[in-house]
């Protein structure tokens, strides 16, 4: 079975802050990974795939099969970073999305 | 280009009574799916199709049935709701190529007295 932890419900920085939202899976195959963010009154939407190696409004995500994480990481918070932030994995057929259960960031001024 | 449309938007419901909370999405995607999500709890996979006439259970199916009868269309049945079925529901969809992006709804809140 496909699980996707994210141990912290609440995350609270200042502004400026470095921010880690920490994400531990666990797949006996060959994961794909995803963060998605969900803005104040917005649809939840893609924030970055961890096989595009791209960095979104700043995020990145590195994907450590050793420690079974994806943690999304930026160096510098932003107010407009705030929102709620769910971990997926998707399973080697690709037809279903896992996700974990959320983490609220807020950032402060 | 609407994108994923579900209705109602809000719902209150007596418990046991039924209705079906409805998913259309205008991108031609095989693959959509119902999610509920709950405080803490993330968003758990209700049920899942991969093409028309193709359904399949996800983590929480119980109390909850689907078809699929177009490519549009993701209806979701409750048959005999209960107030554990209150939370927020979540449609989406993704092109053939699996769930690389899926593209949400706006959701439905129900809430089951």
């Amino acid at each position: 079975a496909q699980r996707v932890t994210q141990p912290e419900k609440l995350l609270s920085v200042f502004k400026g802050a470095p921010v880690e939202l920490k994400c531990n899976y666990s797949y006996s195959g060959s994961p794909e990974l995803f963060w998605y963010v969900q803005y104040s009154r917005q649809r939840l939407q893609l924030l970055l795939r961890h096989i595009s190696r791209e960095s979104i409004k700043g995020f990145t995500a590195d994907l450590n099969k050793g420690e079974t994480s994806f943690h999304l990481k930026k160096p510098f918070a932003q107010e407009e970073d705030s929102a709620m932030y769910y971990c997926a994995l998707l399973n080697n057929a690709g037809n279903m999305l896992t996700f974990g259960g959320g983490t609220r960031l807020m950032v402060k001024p | 280009n609407a994108g994923v449309t579900q209705t109602p938007k809000f719902q209150v419901l007596k418990t046991g009574q039924s209705m079906t909370l409805q998913c259309a999405q205008d991108m031609n995607h095989e693959y959509m799916s119902w999610y509920r999500q709950d405080p803490g709890m993330g968003l758990r996979l209700i049920h899942y199709s991969v093409g028309a006439g193709i359904t399949d259970q996800g983590e929480v199916p119980n109390g909850y049935n689907v078809s699929r009868s177009t490519t549009e269309d993701f209806p979701l049945r409750l048959l005999s709701a209960a107030p554990s079925q209150t939370s927020v529901y979540f449609c989406a969809s993704s092109p053939r190529q699996g769930w690389t992006e899926a593209f949400f709804g706006q959701g439905t809140r129900l809430t089951v007295v």
